[in-house]
């Protein structure tokens, strides 16, 4: 099935610095999401970008298909940013199901 | 906005016993899934279910879990005889069409602790 790394795997900034998530995938995708794991547990999906560039406020992601990586872009962090962030994509050789990396986990410090 | 729905949010249950966690996915989605994740892991995939069959399943999912559309609404993963490595975080999705190219919605999840 389709390999998805994600780097860094672990991640500490102090609050006010900007960061760059990255996501690579082994094959072709349809679809590529990025979640934000919050202390409780819950997946907030931040953006559906299977290509192009997508903002939300300090947020934004861009997704290269044609050279299968993504970038999740975090600007002037904050503590309530802190949590695992992960890459999931679906690919039709695994059936459109879709698989997670191992995710970023971020902490921010006041 | 319409949401995926899980209850309970938490399930204690007791080695050996069986377990039905349920999930309502938003009603116009075709698609549903189950993923599970151990924790501090990766969220892992489990099972897809499309047109009240399973579509695909994982290497986890055996004979030990199954899933159900028991009426139009809701979506259940039935785990038989649970173990303790079976603690983990069951996140339910549904998605509206089955070619990949909609976005994927997640459940709050259950959080599933086996004593």
């Amino acid at each position: 099935g389709i390999q998805v790394e994600q780097s860094p795997p672990d991640l500490i900034l102090q609050e006010g610095a900007n960061s760059t998530l990255r996501c690579n995938f082994s094959d072709s995708v349809n679809n590529l999401q990025w979640f934000h794991q919050n202390p409780w547990g819950q997946l907030i999906n931040l953006f559906y970008i299977p290509s192009g560039t997508k903002q939300n406020g300090r947020l934004s992601a861009t997704t290269v298909a044609t050279e299968r990586y993504s970038l999740l872009y975090i600007s002037s962090s904050q503590t309530t940013d802190s949590g695992v962030y992960f890459c999931a994509v679906e690919t039709p050789s695994d059936n459109n199901d879709m698989r997670f990396g191992a995710g970023t986990r971020l902490t921010v410090k006041p | 906005e319409p949401e995926v729905t899980q209850t309970p949010s938490h399930q204690v249950t007791q080695m050996g016993q069986e377990v039905i966690l349920r999930c309502v996915p938003i009603s116009n989605h075709l698609y549903f899934y189950w993923y599970r994740q151990i924790l501090g892991q990766k969220v892992e995939f489990l099972v897809s279910f499309y047109n009240n069959e399973i579509s695909e399943k994982s290497e986890i999912f055996d004979d030990q879990f199954s899933v159900e559309r028991p009426d139009g609404s809701n979506f259940t993963l039935k785990i038989r005889s649970t173990k303790l490595e079976d603690s983990a975080m069951y996140f339910c999705a549904s998605t509206r069409r089955p070619e990949g190219n909609s976005p994927l919605h997640f459940g709050n999840g259950t959080r599933l602790t086996v004593t």
